[in-house]
């Protein structure tokens, strides 16, 4: 069985739209998180979310939230896309926020905006 | 400017050769985790390391946590075509309250056969 699963794995769509990219974890994590992956391949956070508090990259722009139904789901909603938002993401998930608790990613979804 | 830097960014090599990858900051982190991403899929922790001066073997793999806390190597031994992938190191600063993990800039490995 997959730990974190993501859907769909390929998004393709047209600038403005608003489009969602759901995520699950059946790790029974307390945390998840939305990671972005550039071209260059270079991984950055985009928010980290548990039960009690998310946080917030501050460069990510507001047309991109987190929604939480429940502790085991963290999706990811992306209004009025824009072509710079072309790039993979990631959903993780890990047992604490601890330094040394690792990261589980799901496959990525892989977003193209035209 | 990044703020954990990774080299070389590309490395292609024969089977059975030896190598290292470097991943460098001028800051000071309380742990460093090293992944491995493969095409098509998310990254998969390979190991963590906490304290300075720490080494770590996992089978063919050496992991290495510098003394200042500062810095990080991964050296594979006889390296074979399965270890070609994404190597991200990636760590937590010692400063701040949240965790935030940071990602490298990433070392293309290319194992030829």
């Amino acid at each position: 069985d997959t730990a974190v699963s993501q859907t769909p794995k390929y998004l393709v769509t047209q600038m403005g739209n608003d489009k969602s990219i759901k995520c699950e974890q059946n790790l029974g994590h307390d945390t998840m998180y939305w990671y972005k992956q550039d071209s260059k391949k270079f991984l950055k956070i985009m928010f980290s979310y548990n039960n009690k508090e998310l946080i917030i990259n501050e460069t990510v722009p507001n047309r991109f939230s987190p929604k939480s139904p429940d502790k085991a789901h963290l999706n990811l909603h992306i209004n009025s896309l824009e072509l710079g938002d072309s790039a993979v993401y990631f959903c993780a998930s890990s047992q604490s926020q601890g330094a040394r608790s690792p990261l589980h990613f799901g496959n990525g979804t892989r977003l193209t905006v035209t | 400017t990044q703020l954990l830097e990774q080299s070389p960014q590309f490395l292609s090599i024969q089977e059975g050769e030896n190598l290292t990858v470097y991943c460098n900051s001028s800051s000071v982190f309380s742990s460093l985790q090293w992944y491995r991403q493969e095409p098509g899929e998310g990254p998969v922790l390979l190991v963590t390391v906490v304290t300075g001066g720490e080494v770590k073997k996992l089978k063919r793999l050496t992991f290495q946590f510098g003394d200042a806390r500062k810095d990080s190597s991964l050296h594979i031994t006889a390296a074979q075509p399965g270890d070609t992938g994404l190597y991200l190191c990636a760590g937590t600063l010692t400063s701040g309250s949240a965790r935030q993990l940071t990602f490298g800039s990433g070392t293309q490995l290319t194992v030829l056969p």
